[in-house]
């Protein structure tokens, strides 16, 4: 299994460019996050799924827009970059609500 | 938003066990308290998780109090790998997400 599978690693956007962020993982798993993560904070949501078709608004959704068409991928849209949406993007996943979560790697997304 | 409280940093020398609090006293019956960790800007990493009983892996303990109103996880012989911020999670009960808190740094001092 490779998990939670993020790409890109690394992106520079320019500001009003858009973008899609990648998130797949291959452990079946019912349940999808995204999170940004700004320089010293923690992590905010920004988005979840609770299975194919299924998507909610977590604490910080405005810029951003998701899809859930199949189990593995959740993909995470931005439309018009702003420099405030520089930060490192993360993507997690697990089976069912009380289950461990597993998480990608990241992507380190700027703004310029 | 995030229902825990957490001190935002600690020390811990190496080969000493590293007790972190958490403070969950609005938690629900039926919600589970969860620990991450997130070493240096790699993804988090689940730890543990329980619901009333106290529960050990290879990881960690962890340990709730028995009004669930608060809870410690235990690393007991902590290593300079234990650097890392740490986080306390409970799920707010009727939602289906996972938030965030701003989580304790712990620094493992040789």
């Amino acid at each position: 299994n490779a998990g939670v599978t993020q790409t890109p690693k690394f992106r520079i956007l320019k500001i009003g460019q858009s973008m899609t962020l990648q998130c797949t993982q291959d452990m079946n798993h019912n349940y999808m996050y995204w999170y940004r993560q700004d320089p010293g904070m923690g992590l905010k949501l920004i988005y979840y799924s609770v299975g194919a078709g299924i998507t909610d608004k977590g604490e910080v959704p405005n810029g951003y827009n998701v899809s859930r068409s199949t189990t593995e991928d959740f993909p995470l849209r931005l439309e018009l970059a702003a420099p405030s949406q520089t930060s490192v993007y993360f993507c997690a996943s697990s089976y069912r609500l009380n289950t461990e979560a597993f998480f990608g790697q990241g992507t380190r997304l700027t703004v310029v | 938003d995030a229902k825990t409280t957490q001190p935002p940093s600690m020390d811990c020398a190496e080969g000493r066990a590293a007790n972190l609090p958490c403070n969950h006293s609005t938690i629900s019956g039926n919600e589970y308290v969860y620990w991450y960790r997130q070493i240096h800007s790699q993804g988090p990493q689940y730890i543990i998780h329980g619901l009333k009983n106290n529960e050990t892996n290879e990881m960690a303990s962890l340990i709730i109090t028995e009004d669930r109103k608060s809870s410690t996880l235990i690393l007991p012989h902590a290593t300079l790998r234990d650097t890392a911020v740490y986080y306390c999670i409970v799920r707010v009960e009727g939602r289906n997400d996972m938030r965030f808190g701003a989580g304790t740094r712990l620094t493992v001092k040789p």
